[in-house]
């Protein structure tokens, strides 16, 4: 089946710096991802969609120069929070769109900034 | 504008007993409805998906959900739960012929199993 690779699965910075989170479909191709932010038990709240050659597509109140997406590539996105500070610690887990129809989930990146 | 709502945030039942977990949505024309399970730390599994077809829609570890049109709602049910069944379940949505492809999950209702 559908498989989304994301990386780092954890990752701990000092605040002030930038992290890059990829996310890789492995056995298909992903016109268009998307990258979600989700709270300690909440749900998951869409900050972006990326379609490959082309630029992301913001929704209302995420920073599009906070968070930078990049899809280079009909297989590859990343993310990069650029200069990091405590409030941006959360769990970010991407999702690609097959060409079937599908969505399919990376396993999400804990980002801890201290 | 589409949304999901999960009304519940917590839904306990005994091990061996069914188990509905409830979601109703709004959205504009035919919808794409969407169940996903999350463990801790970990991204979403898909269990089932509602496109066309029957209302009764059949998806991984024994789940199923129903589909109602008149209800907008699209409940997740299981005849039988496992104490491994314990986890927070997301109901998504997008509209089916919408040029933005982008889903919307509810809130989340946490599922928990006991002995």
């Amino acid at each position: 089946g559908a498989v989304v690779s994301q990386h780092p699965s954890w990752v701990i910075c000092k605040s002030g710096t930038s992290v890059k989170i990829e996310c890789r479909s492995l056995d298909f191709q992903a016109t268009t991802m998307f990258w979600y932010r989700q709270f300690p038990k909440q749900s998951l709240m869409l900050m972006a969609t990326s379609n490959e050659g082309s630029k992301a597509t913001y929704e209302q109140g995420v920073e599009k120069d906070k968070f930078l997406i990049n899809h280079a590539s009909l297989t590859l996105s990343t993310l990069t929070v650029t200069s990091a500070h405590p409030e941006d610690s959360s769990f970010y887990i991407c999702s690609a769109l097959g060409t079937g129809g599908g969505y399919t989930f990376g396993s999400g990146t804990r980002l801890t900034v201290v | 504008a589409q949304s999901v709502a999960q009304p519940e945030d917590q839904v306990n039942v005994a091990e061996g007993n069914p188990l509905t977990v409830k979601c109703t949505y709004s959205v504009s024309g035919n919808p794409y409805l969407f169940w996903y399970v999350q463990y801790p730390n970990r991204g979403l599994q898909f269990l089932l998906k509602y496109i066309t077809g029957d209302n009764l829609v059949k998806g991984s570890y024994g789940f199923e959900a129903e589909f109602n049109k008149s209800q907008t709602s699209f409940h997740l049910k299981k005849p039988s739960a496992l104490v491994s069944d314990s986890a927070l379940y997301f109901c998504a949505v997008r509209a089916l012929y919408s040029s933005a492809s982008k889903i919307i999950f509810g809130s989340g209702t946490r599922l928990s199993i006991r002995p």
